[in-house]
Order: structure tokens, then C-alpha cells, then sequence
């Protein structure tokens, strides 16, 4: 079974451009998650997806940032204006009824 | 909302020695607490979980124990090796009987190094 892919997997930008992040989930995996990991520290969810409806956005900053799972599958994550404190590791993860969440390797975002 | 504390942030053991990485949280209303692994250039990966109708797990080396009345947990690795070298997460959320998650609070991370 593959997991879950996640794109690009490095990224550097300068402050106040755009960048986006993009996450195939696995298969069948009805549940798509959005984490902002920080070094030194542990993912920090920023938006969860049931399908294609968002169940709980309340930690992504949506001055600056946004996330779509338009036909329930793949996911893409935005930010725009980058910021300094942007950088991170965007981790996606998914996971089906009554099973755990899987990660997928994540992408490095250094914002200079 | 759910606060998690983890500890410690590092920790070094010899090969074969045992490994305890402990965890607190604060809202009652968790009730699934899974261990994440962690490592380098790697997402994280669950490898034992435990809910609290349970007071421990165990899966060949590894441990969950879990005290609800002091809302605290552990990990327990017995008989380490320099593979279990990564970065440990603890985390702790609510989840209903059909199964849906709600949001898992990670701790801030242990770093496990294993010498040989």
C-alpha cells in the first residue's frame, strides 16, 4: 500500500512570496490532516478535512494561509505573504474510521 | 484546551539498557494517547497506542502505561538498540466509539540516542 506523498519535499523562498504545498493522501483515507512542525518541537494541526469539507480550521492563520481538498482526495496548503516564522516542516497525514494517522515525510519550508 | 508535557528532551542509554519517555496532560476529556517516532527527514509513525479503558499495552519490546487519575503516561522500551535512536512524540486527543479523532495535541519531542 503507498503512503501518504507529499511535494516538494524542500522549499526556499524569500519573505513575502507564495508557496504551496501539495498532499496525496492514501488511498481511500477519508480524512486528510495539515500539521505546521516547528524544530524542536511537535506537529501543531492546522486544518483536518472530512472528505472535502473542512472539520476544523481553527488553528490555521487564514490572513495568510489556505488549504482545499476539492474533490476529496488530494490537498493543497498556501501560504501568502510568506513570513520568517513560516518556516517549518509541513506534514500531511490521513487516516481511515477507527485507524491511526499516517504522516507523510513532509516538506521543509525555509522562509529567508 | 489540551496541554501536553513531555520529558525528558533528550535521553542517551547504552544498547540493551531500558528507556522510560513520560507524558502529562491536562483535559479529562482525552482519551486516546498514541507514541510517534520520529526520524530524521522522516514523518512521524505511530508504533503503539493505548486508549484509557486501558491501563497498559505491550508490543514485543515496547510499553504504554497509563494512569488517568494523574492523567499521565509512558513509554517503555526495553532492551534498546541503536535503531530505536530517533525522536519519540507523545500525544493525546479524544476519540468517540465510531472511531472519529479529534485534535491529538503532540508533546514538544525526546530525543532518544541509543550507544553501543
Amino acid at each position: 500500500e503507498a503512503g501518504v506523498a507529499q511535494s516538494p519535499r524542500y522549499k526556499i523562498i524569500e519573505k513575502r512570496q507564495s508557496v504551496a504545498f501539495w498532499c496525496n493522501p492514501i488511498s481511500g483515507h477519508a480524512t486528510l490532516y495539515w500539521y505546521q512542525q516547528i524544530l524542536g518541537q511537535g506537529p501543531k494541526l492546522l486544518i483536518q478535512f472530512q472528505n472535502n469539507g473542512v472539520v476544523d480550521d481553527s488553528q490555521l492563520p487564514k490572513d495568510r494561509f489556505s488549504a482545499e481538498r476539492l474533490k476529496g482526495v488530494d490537498s493543497t496548503l498556501k501560504i501568502q505573504p510568506a513570513k520568517l516564522e513560516d518556516s517549518a516542516v509541513y506534514l500531511c497525514a490521513s487516516r481511515q474510521l477507527r485507524h491511526t494517522q499516517y504522516f507523510g515525510p513532509g516538506t521543509r519550508l525555509t522562509v529567508l | 484546551g489540551e496541554n501536553v508535557e513531555q520529558h525528558p528532551s533528550t535521553l542517551s542509554v547504552q544498547e540493551g539498557d531500558s528507556a522510560v519517555i513520560k507524558c502529562t496532560y491536562s483535559d479529562s476529556a482525552s482519551n486516546y494517547f498514541p507514541w510517534y517516532k520520529q526520524e530524521l527527514g522522516k514523518g512521524p509513525q505511530l508504533i503503539i497506542d493505548i486508549r484509557s479503558n486501558v491501563g497498559e499495552k505491550k508490543d514485543q519490546r515496547i510499553a504504554v502505561t497509563l494512569n488517568k487519575t494523574a492523567k499521565h503516561f509512558s513509554l517503555h522500551i526495553t532492551e534498546t538498540q541503536p535503531e530505536d535512536s530517533a525522536v519519540y512524540f507523545c500525544a493525546a486527543g479524544p476519540m468517540n466509539y465510531g472511531g472519529s479523532q479529534g485534535n491529538l495535541i503532540f508533546g514538544k519531542g525526546t530525543k532518544l540516542s541509543v550507544k553501543p
